[in-house]
C-alpha cells in the first residue's frame, strides 16, 4: 500500500459526459501527477501539480482539466468524453516532482 | 522512434531462474531511471530505481544503468512465480518532471 487513494473505482458514463476523478496523496508529499493507462500500454502522463499550480502537461486535449487542492488531493476532470478515454487513470504521489513516483490503485472509466 | 521501448514478451523462464529485462530510451538528458511491477488489474507497483550508470541491487533485483548506450536493464534472480506480472520502464528528463513509460514485458514465471 503506497497511502495513494483514489475515487471512484470504477465509473461508467456515455460520450459526451463529464467526469471528475479524486486522489488523496501520501502523506508529506505535495505534487500529484496524473496518467491515463489504455489496456496493453504503458502510462501516459496527463499533467503534474504542485503547490496547486499546473507544472507540465503532456499530450493531451484541453478538455482534460485539474486542480490540487491546499491539502495537495488533487482532482482531474474530462469534458465531452470520447470512447477513447476508456482506459485506467492513475494517481501519483511525489516528495517533489521529479522524484519517485508512488501510484494510487486507479479509476477505471468505460465510456460507452 | 518511440522514447522509451520495452520488449513487448512475454518472457517465459523456469522457477528459480534469472529474469533480464531491457530498456532503451532515446532523449539523453534523462537522468532518473525506474522499474515498476503491475499485475494485472492493479496499479503499477515501483520497485527499483537508479539515476548513476553502474549496478544497483535491491534483494532478488538488480538495476543496471549505462547512459553511454542509453540503456537500463532489470534482472531478477531466483524468479518465483509471483514474479509473474508486466514491469514497466520509466525514465524521467532532466528538463521535464513527467515520466515516460515503455510498454512493458509481460513476464511469466513457470513452476
Amino acid at each position: 500500500e503506497t497511502g495513494v487513494t483514489q475515487s471512484p473505482t470504477h465509473l461508467i458514463k456515455t460520450r459526451g459526459q463529464q467526469v471528475t476523478l479524486r486522489c488523496s496523496s501520501q502523506s508529506g508529499h505535495n505534487t500529484v501527477s496524473w496518467y491515463q493507462q489504455a489496456l496493453g500500454q504503458g502510462p501516459q502522463f496527463i499533467f503534474q501539480y504542485y503547490r496547486e499550480e499546473e507544472n507540465g502537461r503532456g499530450n493531451f486535449p484541453p478538455r482534460f482539466s485539474g486542480l490540487q487542492f491546499p491539502n495537495y488531493s488533487s482532482e482531474l476532470n474530462v469534458n465531452a468524453l470520447e470512447l477513447d478515454d476508456s482506459a485506467l487513470y492513475l494517481c501519483a504521489s511525489s516528495l517533489v516532482f521529479g522524484n519517485e513516483q508512488f501510484f494510487g490503485p486507479g479509476t477505471r472509466l468505460t465510456v460507452l | 522512434q518511440k522514447e522509451v521501448e520495452q520488449n513487448s514478451g512475454p518472457l517465459s523462464v523456469p522457477e528459480g531462474a534469472i529474469a533480464s529485462l531491457n530498456c532503451t530510451y532515446s532523449d539523453r538528458g534523462s537522468q532518473s531511471f525506474f522499474w515498476y511491477r503491475q499485475y494485472s488489474g492493479k496499479s503499477p507497483e515501483l520497485i527499483m530505481f537508479i539515476y548513476s550508470n553502474g549496478d544497483k541491487e535491491d534483494g532478488r533485483f538488480t538495476a543496471q544503468l549505462n547512459k553511454a548506450s542509453q540503456y537500463v536493464s532489470l534482472l531478477i534472480r531466483d524468479s518465483q512465480p509471483s514474479d509473474s506480472a508486466t514491469y514497466l520502464c520509466a525514465v524521467n528528463i532532466a528538463a521535464g518532471n513527467k515520466l515516460t513509460f515503455g510498454g512493458g514485458t509481460r513476464v511469466l514465471v513457470k513452476p
